[in-house]
């Protein structure tokens, strides 16, 4: 297995842009969380689907921030405007019915 | 909700000897304590996780030990090797959906 894929790996842009991260799950899990780390608040929880549903979107930062999982196989974080405070790297992880969850690679984002 | 503590924030220890991450938590209902290890450039990876109906587990170099009474559990690496050089982060939840909380971090350096 290819483990979860994401991509870009790296983006940079300017503020104001739409940014949209791609993450593939491991196949037939049903969970899928994203995550934002930053240096000064750590690894963050911004939203988690189960089943392609989103179940907790509370982390969510703000109404520039969407999530996306239009099925079992992909989904999307896409933030729009992007402002410089959203610069960090954003992980996906997903899991099967259990709470270890596998993580991807992450993309770093930078927003000039 | 759930607040997870980690300390120390870094820790420097000579190749061979014992590392030792301690982690508190808020919520009296989480009952999952998974440990991750995030490499430079890469996603955190588990590494050993430990759920409320046991005191202790043991992987190899690696054992985690929860009191769930005084609500912290710790890490601990023994015979440390320049390999075991990271950045090692604690997490808890619970039953309810799954999501993790995690610790902001203990970067961990193993000198030979």
């Amino acid at each position: 297995d290819a483990g979860v894929i994401q991509s870009p790996r790296h983006e940079v842009t300017e503020m104001g842009q739409e940014v949209t991260l791609r993450c593939k799950p491991i196949s037939g899990h049903d969970y899928l969380f994203w995550y934002r780390q930053t240096m000064m608040r750590g690894l963050e929880l911004l939203i988690y689907f189960n089943n392609n549903v989103p179940i907790d979107d509370s982390g969510m930062p703000e109404d520039r921030f969407s999530a996306k999982m239009p099925n079992a196989s992909f989904s999307t974080l896409k933030i729009q405007p992007s402002e410089p405070r959203d610069s960090a790297v954003y992980f996906c992880a997903s899991s099967f019915d259990s709470n270890e969850q596998f993580f991807g690679p992450g993309t770093r984002l930078t927003v000039l | 909700g759930e607040n997870v503590e980690q300390h120390p924030s870094t820790l420097s220890v000579q190749e061979g000897d014992s590392a030792v991450i301690k982690c508190t938590y808020s919520d009296s209902a989480s009952n999952y304590f998974p440990w991750y290890k995030q490499e430079l450039g890469k996603g955190p990876q588990l590494i050993i996780d430990i759920r409320s109906n046991v005191g202790e587990k043991k992987d190899q170099r690696i054992a985690v030990t929860l009191n769930k009474t005084a609500k912290h559990f710790s890490l601990h690496i023994t015979e440390t090797q320049p390999e075991d050089s990271a950045v090692y982060f604690c997490a808890a939840s619970s039953n309810s959906g799954y999501a993790l909380n995690f610790g902001k971090g203990t970067s961990l350096l193993v000198t030979p």
